[in-house]
């Protein structure tokens, strides 16, 4: 059984902030590492994927990953009221996507 | 282009009465996947299909739960006997393929009431 660890939270960060968003993976051979936002009421919305080792930035959103110790983040620069979501870290393996029970983010005007 | 669409997006239905579940993935995309959210909960797999291979239906909770490919396009997911635990939304993605760099994009969703 393949294991996605993500605090709850809720993780409360001030508007302008960076917002820093973990999640731990049990399986070494994983590949494949996604995140998701997901507005309350709303379908998981895709925001970044990452397959190598370090940093991969799109506007605010950064992944890193280190598959070393098995741990995805993703940060959020600038952290704006609309980033108030739940991030959901989903893991591939041979078609499978495995998730994480979401972090929920607060970011306060 | 077009999404993955699912319908209907609200479905209340009364127990014992059997439901079904529409998904049209993203035109192109070969694989499919299926995941029921209950409420404040995470995303659990209910079951895959790639091409016209066998599905994988490793998630599927019960033998009340089924689902079909037809084409390699639409899906459905058919519900028979539904319980008050069904109550959920039930979720489909759709994926260009298999390779491991492919994402998968999910649809608005069904919420299945049962009453």
């Amino acid at each position: 059984q393949k294991e996605v660890e993500q605090n709850s939270g809720p993780l409360s960060v001030p508007e302008g902030a960076i917002a820093s968003l973990n999640c731990t993976y049990s399986d070494r051979v994983s590949q494949s590492f996604f995140w998701y936002r997901q507005y309350s009421g709303k379908s998981p919305e895709l925001i970044m994927s990452i397959y190598s080792n370090g940093d991969k930035e799109d506007g605010r959103f950064t992944a890193q990953l280190n598959k070393a110790s098995q741990y995805v983040s993703l940060l959020i620069r600038d952290s704006q009221p609309s980033d108030s979501a739940t991030y959901l870290c989903a893991v591939k393996d041979f078609n499978k996507f495995y998730f994480g029970s979401g972090t929920k983010l607060n970011v306060k005007p | 282009g077009a999404g993955v669409s699912q319908s209907p997006s609200n479905k209340v239905t009364e127990k014992g009465k059997d439901v079904e579940l529409r998904c049209d993935p993203i035109s192109g995309h070969t694989a499919l996947y299926w995941y029921r959210q209950s409420l404040g909960q995470g995303l659990e797999f209910l079951i895959y299909f790639q091409g016209n291979s066998a599905p994988d239906k490793s998630g599927l909770p019960s033998d009340r739960f089924s689902a079909e490919r037809t084409g390699g396009s639409v899906s459905t997911l058919t519900i028979q006997r539904t319980q008050q635990e069904d109550s959920a939304v039930y979720l489909c993605a759709s994926s260009p393929g298999l390779a491991e760099t492919y994402e998968q994009y999910f649809g608005p969703g069904t919420r299945l009431t049962v009453t």
